[in-house]
């Protein structure tokens, strides 16, 4: 089975500030990966997900870019943050279609 | 574009059962998953169902699937307080690589 690390766990960090949150996968190659923000007692908003190397595909407009410069490495970002990028950030991964997903264990940003 | 939806909340005594229910609207999964999210941390495969099935059991899990109504349901026996968690439904779409959750319900165990 594959594991995802993701790092930080947690991350305070002031409005305005840039972020950078980076997840890595093992036991695995070419997967599909993802990044989903929960929000405090809400679900899970698909924020981005790529199929390769450079291949990003962003489903809301928002203040957060992600990129993938190794096969099994997904970086998400921003450059200024705002209050409103506080959440749960989860990375996932997936081997195919049609199978399940692997997370990591989430990094809590809140931004002050 | 392809939408899961769940109940947001449901609360149970301790011993009975719980039933999470999730309505889908792509019709194109092969398998439907079923995670649980303890508090603080990521997302666990509790149990899935394949689609040409209709009910998948796994010791106190029961999986009920109706294609027809696009209607998936997780059965919890015998609800314990380590049952207590979000529960969130998947239906990935066979035709793209982004996989939607539904929006997670929340189990509390009462005594």
């Amino acid at each position: 089975s594959q594991t995802i690390h993701q790092w930080p766990a947690t991350l305070v960090q002031p409005v305005g500030s840039p972020l950078s949150l980076e997840c890595t996968v093992e036991g695995t190659s070419n997967p599909n990966l993802y990044w989903y923000r929960q929000a405090a007692g809400r679900g899970l908003q698909l924020l981005f997900y790529s199929v390769g190397i450079g291949q990003i595909s962003s489903e809301v407009p928002q203040n957060l870019s992600a990129s993938r410069p190794q096969d099994r490495q997904f970086i998400l970002s921003s450059k200024k943050l705002l209050l409103s990028d506080s959440g749960f950030y989860l990375c996932a991964s997936q081997t195919g279609m049609n199978t399940e997903a692997f997370f990591g264990q989430g990094t809590r940003l809140t931004v002050v | 574009g392809e939408d899961v939806e769940q109940s947001l909340f449901l609360s149970v005594r301790e011993g009975d059962s719980s039933v999470i229910n999730c309505t889908y609207t792509d019709s194109s999964s092969t398998y439907l998953y079923w995670y649980k999210q303890e508090p603080g941390a990521g997302l666990q495969l509790l149990t899935y169902i394949f689609s040409n099935m209709d009910m998948k059991q796994d010791q106190r899990l029961t999986v009920l699937l109706n294609k027809k109504d696009k209607h998936l349901s997780l059965r919890i026996a015998d609800t314990q307080t380590g049952d207590s968690a979000i529960y969130f439904c998947a239906a990935p779409p066979g035709s793209a690589s982004k996989i939607i959750f539904g929006s997670g319900t929340r189990l509390s165990i009462r005594p």
